[in-house]
């Protein structure tokens, strides 16, 4: 069956680590992975859109990689803050259809 | 200014009760959707509509009638409510409905079935 993983359990870090976020898929084939980030009581918000043909993709602190090989997403915030405290959901599109399905998210928490 | 704005934020209401939920985008977009997030933060899409025709139409009871009046509106009535439809209802828009499109998510409406 298709399934996608993220950490189930929440994420604790400390102030000024990199946090890794993964997500992992099963019985799809996605062109295009994105990123979201969603607060407590607000619609996600898009962060980064990653194709199967770029293995890395950078946007400030941010940084995705996506290995169609090993099925696999690694989402990561380096020097991260209390701000970053939140919960990311990956996306990808279900291939030969306009949707996408989402993850069920890792909730982050940056401690300070 | 607001981008994807839905309205009522909360709405709380028996079972049985006919209601809607209104959403409205001011980006221009071509394409919208509405998306059911379960209380185990799952979010799952349901519809979605590219210059007012249905594209997507996922395997959701027939008590949930989307209707898009205009391209910059989607709204979502369901019938005859049940406590399963308890949820947070997301809209969605993206300016077409390829899938390199980014898509920018409403508030939320927050429906509690008693």
């Amino acid at each position: 069956s298709q399934k996608i993983e993220q950490n189930s359990e929440a994420l604790n870090i400390q102030e000024g680590k990199t946090a890794t976020l993964t997500c992992n898929y099963t019985n799809y084939s996605p062109a295009y992975l994105q990123w979201y980030r969603q607060d407590p009581g607000r619609g996600p918000v898009f962060l980064l859109l990653i194709r199967e043909n770029e293995k890395e993709k950078r946007k400030e602190r941010l940084k995705v990689t996506f290995d169609t090989t090993l099925k696999q997403s690694l989402f990561h915030i380096t020097a991260s803050q209390p701000a970053d405290s939140a919960t990311y959901l990956c996306a990808l599109d279900a291939s030969g259809t306009y949707k996408y399905i989402f993850g069920t998210g890792t909730r982050l928490k940056v401690l300070a | 200014d607001t981008a994807v704005s839905q309205t009522p934020k909360y709405l709380v209401t028996q079972m049985g009760n006919d209601k809607s939920i209104k959403c409205e985008q001011n980006l221009g977009h071509d394409t919208m959707y509405w998306y059911k997030q379960d209380s185990k933060k799952f979010l799952k899409i349901m519809f979605s509509y590219n210059n007012k025709e249905l594209i997507i139409n996922e395997t959701v009871p027939n008590r949930f009638s989307p209707k898009s009046p205009d391209k910059a509106h989607l709204n979502l009535h369901i019938n005859s409510l049940e406590l399963g439809d308890s949820a947070v209802y997301f809209c969605a828009s993206s300016q077409d409905a390829g899938v390199a499109d980014t898509q920018y998510f409403g508030p939320g409406t927050r429906l509690t079935v008693l």
